[in-house]
């Protein structure tokens, strides 16, 4: 069984619709991450959070709302996406927030926008 | 330019062959390297450390070169479970992804 997990796995939105995605660790690490993952593009730092306070939005949308009430949990809400969002969303967690140290990954929600 | 580049692939393979991958990076001061392994449909997993010295994990073996800024990943008696997207990272503070080379071992 995983460590980091996601609810949804599978989500389909419409574009005016509102939905959130769920991320829980329990590795006991404080920092965790929001990725996106557009085929064949390489993974996209979304988010990062490190002892639950942002430190790093990589100049993502508005539409993309972040939330991380403790280190367990992070949440991503979404609102009036577009099309081109349709993606694998995959939260991540590791030791630190800022060390060089490797990342480990939840099962992701694969969005679909319509 | 691209932060970490990859080969995108596919490589197809007999088992049993040996396989290389190289990757670059453009950011001179990453301080961490790693090979992470994606299997289609589902989340990348740690393969592992890449370090300055070279390492070596059973069949895989990791180079780093830091004055070429170029990482490299070998794998010796491919087997048919080696299939899958194997992802170059390198970390200064956050990691950054290649978009990852496809590996099929074909029987």
């Amino acid at each position: 069984e995983t460590g980091v997990t996601q609810t949804p796995r599978h989500l389909v939105m419409g574009m005016t619709n509102k939905k959130s995605l769920k991320c829980e660790q329990h590795l006991g690490h404080n920092a965790m991450y929001w990725y996106k993952q557009s085929a064949k593009k390489p993974l996209e730092l979304m988010f990062v959070y490190s002892l639950e306070e942002r430190v790093e939005n990589n100049s993502v949308p508005s539409r993309f709302s972040p939330e991380c009430p403790n280190s367990s949990h992070l949440f991503l809400h979404l609102h009036t996406l577009q099309p081109e969002d349709s993606a694998l969303y995959l939260c991540a967690s590791s030791p630190a927030g800022t060390e060089n140290t490797e990342a480990f990954f939840g099962q992701g929600t694969r969005l679909t926008v319509v | 330019r691209k932060e970490v580049e990859q080969d995108p692939g596919p490589f197809n393979v007999p088992e049993g062959a040996t396989v290389a991958f190289n990757c670059t990076y453009s950011n001179s001061a990453s301080q961490s390297f790693f090979w992470y392994r994606q299997d289609c449909r589902k989340e990348p997993k740690l393969l592992m450390s890449v370090y300055s010295s070279g390492n070596e994990d059973g069949r895989f073996t990791a180079q780093l070169n830091r004055a070429s800024q170029y990482i490299s990943l070998l794998i010796r008696d491919s087997k048919l479970s080696d299939s899958a997207t194997y992802l170059c990272v390198a970390a200064e503070g956050q990691l950054t992804f290649g978009s990852g080379t496809q590996l099929t071992v074909l029987p």
